[in-house]
């Protein structure tokens, strides 16, 4: 398809367990981001891929998240060990560069985490 | 420290009416401001944007209005329909800095009755 395309769309998953997260962005887009949304706390950041860059991990929450991107394409956002609070829509977006000329990010539908 | 604010939390409107959601902004740094659109279950969609050099930006029915001085901007929605019901999150950029991401604010669900 064209668009960004997260899966799984929905995740299950017990208290403690690792859950991953995988992100396909379009075709040709060199940035890739990571946003999480929780109810009534709109769209946080986490983790921002840029080239061959070195990835801006500044709005990950605790060493317990951890994302790569492989190739500069496929992106997998790992969470280990996870907790309640964790339970959230995570987002995944793409640009064909830092902001874009436009400024555009391209969101895929994202993922619902809920953990037990 | 919330980088941009946005208000109200929810909003309700009758068809035809005129939406009017704003945001406010600390750092001067900021030079794009776009507004993005969320339907249930989907991703947010880019509505509109201005960038610092107008104070004005529309399109169709959507408005982006910008006062620089008060470093506010806020979005209005001319004729509201139905179909334009869905949360609104205002965003923030330094696009010559070195930090890429969008800075969004916490959304705005409008709901415009028929």
């Amino acid at each position: 398809g064209a668009g960004v395309s997260q899966s799984p769309s929905n995740k299950v998953t017990e208290k403690g367990k690792d859950v991953e997260l995988r992100c396909d962005p379009i075709s040709g887009h060199t940035a890739l981001y990571w946003y999480r949304q929780s109810l009534g706390q709109g769209l946080e950041f986490l983790i921002y891929f840029q080239g061959n860059s070195a990835p801006d991990k500044s709005g990950l929450p605790s060493d317990r998240f951890s994302a790569e991107r492989t190739g500069g394409s496929v992106s997998t956002l790992t969470i280990q060990r996870t907790q309640q609070e964790d339970s959230a829509v995570y987002l995944c977006a793409s640009s064909a560069r830092t902001g874009g000329l436009s400024g555009e990010l391209f969101f895929g539908e994202g993922s619902r985490l809920t953990v037990l | 420290q919330q980088q941009v604010k946005q208000s109200p939390q929810s909003l309700i409107v009758q068809k035809g009416g005129i939406s009017i959601i704003n945001c406010a902004y600390e750092n001067t740094a900021f030079d794009y401001f776009p507004w993005y659109q969320q339907f249930p279950g989907k991703g947010p969609a880019l509505l509109i944007a201005i960038r610092p050099d107008v104070s004005e930006k529309k399109e169709g029915r959507f408005t982006i209005s910008f006062n620089k001085s008060a470093k506010q901007f806020s979005l209005h929605i001319m004729d509201s329909q139905p179909g334009d019901s869905a949360t609104y999150f205002c965003a923030v950029l330094n696009y010559g800095g070195s930090q890429g991401n969008l800075i969004f604010g916490k959304g705005t669900k409008l709901s415009v009755k028929p």
